[in-house]
């Protein structure tokens, strides 16, 4: 059964560095989500791709977050600097289509600690 | 404001005992209403949605919307329900997910 891959699966990290997460979407899926998921919430959209296109990312804290997708497959998530509250869970998520209703398919996540 | 409001964070059910975990949600327009469920250790996955009209492993969810609420219900609780739950509802402008607190079911024999 194909799955969402995630890496790394834990990173820890001390403030002011770079940090730098990856995601394999399932093989065919348009739509790629970046979530985080602070402790004792439910996750929070940061980025939304459409193939290699940002749809939506009016919650990235664009001074130190940023995502591409270069080829519309695979996608990374950069912090630099990472601050002590960026410490999260961060969820990869992929759909087939872009309609409403649509289910989305998580990976395991990175769970991130800044030191 | 679109939102997604679970008012519990945990609840505790015996074996066999019904089980109704509540989620409310503001939105303007028409919902696309999800639960998602989180076993131990494994991903966050999709349990059902609510313009499927469907029951998965026992449970139903009914779409309110003079109330504004979507509660997940399962008439006898076993003990492999015991998850993490989200609510979560497809925001205005696409398909990505507002999602609840979540709720924490714990089922015990």
């Amino acid at each position: 059964e194909a799955e969402v891959a995630q890496s790394p699966r834990y990173k820890i990290t001390e403030k002011s560095q770079a940090v730098a997460f990856w995601c394999d979407p399932i093989s065919g899926h348009a739509t790629l989500y970046w979530y985080r998921q602070i402790l004792g919430q439910g996750p929070e959209l940061l980025v939304q791709f459409q193939d290699e296109s940002v749809v939506d990312d009016s919650q990235l804290p664009k001074d130190r977050f940023s995502a591409e997708r270069l080829k519309g497959v695979d996608s990374t998530l950069k912090i630099q600097p990472a601050e002590l509250g960026d410490s999260a869970m961060y969820l990869c998520a992929s759909s087939r289509f872009s309609a409403r209703g649509t289910e989305a398919f998580f990976g395991q996540g990175t769970r991130l600690t800044v030191v | 404001a679109q939102r997604v409001t679970q008012p519990e964070k945990l609840l505790s059910v015996f074996k066999g005992a019904p089980v109704e975990l509540k989620c409310n949600y503001s939105y303007s327009g028409s919902p696309e209403l999800f639960w998602y469920v989180q076993y131990s250790r494994q991903r966050l996955q999709l349990l059902l949605r609510h313009i499927s009209r469907e029951s998965i492993k026992g449970f139903t969810a009914d779409l309110n919307k003079g109330e504004t609420s979507f509660h997940l219900k399962k008439p006898f609780a076993q003990e492999e329900d015991s998850a993490m739950y989200y609510c979560a509802l497809a925001n205005q402008a696409g398909t990505a997910l507002i999602f609840g607190k979540g709720t924490t079911l714990s089922v015990s024999s």
